[in-house]
């Protein structure tokens, strides 16, 4: 079965760049997306595809997915970027998504 | 405006059943798929299985085979999540959420991820 692998915590500094891993063998090959989850709220999804921002997410937000990692890219960090990102691909042998470990983000 | 509206919270015994619910709005219903997210208290998003509206075919994460249902009836746009006989350990946040379009190009299927949430359904089960 799918294991997606990720940092525990990542720290950075206000206005710095945050980037946090996803890695599982050949990740490259599938679709990630990526969701941030605020305490008490539910997910939103930030990055879907590898590297496509939903409307209404900041510019600030990227993706890339290569060989057996996925990255979200959290630029110019601020102070409501804290919360929880998880990375999620779509299993099609099973039919269903699995989800990364969640990696917490801290802006210092 | 597209939503997914969910039941209420929930407190319940153990061994009792309990049906939950999703409600969505302002989009084709039985052309989405929707699937069902557990979060236990302090812990990570978890998937449970997704359902076609459309047709009512379903699948179920192998984690969760056998210990829910996942129904929906499409005349009324709501997607349900049940058990038969609750433990303490279902005690949890469960979120239901649209899955978004898939492209088919150039002999791939791209995905979109979950693209609507609905706000999440507080279970708690205690004796």
């Amino acid at each position: 079965s799918y294991e997606l692998t990720q940092p525990v915590s990542v720290s950075v500094a206000l206005g710095q760049t945050a980037r946090i891993t996803c890695g599982r063998n050949n990740i490259g090959s599938k679709n990630v997306h990526w969701y941030q989850q605020k305490p008490g709220q539910a997910p939103v999804r930030v990055i879907y595809r590898d590297n496509n921002r939903p409307s209404g997410i900041p510019e600030r937000f990227s993706g890339s997915n290569s060989g057996n990692t996925a990255t979200l890219t959290i630029s110019r960090a601020q102070a409501g970027d804290e919360a929880d990102y998880y990375c999620q691909v779509w299993d099609s042998s099973t039919h269903n998504y699995v989800f990364g470990t969640g990696t917490k983000v801290t802006v210092l | 405006e597209v939503q997914l509206v969910q039941s209420g919270p929930e407190v319940k015994k153990p061994g009792e059943s309990l049906k939950i619910s999703c409600k969505g709005s302002g989009y084709s219903f039985t052309n989405y798929w929707i699937g069902w997210v557990r979060q236990m208290p302090g812990k990570g998003l978890e998937w449970m299985g997704i359902i076609y509206p459309g047709d009512s075919d379903t699948r179920y994460s192998p984690s969760f085979q056998g210990q829910v249902t996942i129904s929906a009836d499409k005349s009324n746009s709501t997607a349900y999540l049940q058990w038969s006989s609750l433990k303490a350990s279902d005690t949890a946040m469960y979120y239901c959420a649209r899955r978004g379009p898939v492209d088919y190009i150039g002999g791939s299927y791209y995905y979109s991820g979950l693209d609507v949430w609905g706000q999440g359904t507080t279970v708690t089960v205690s004796s």
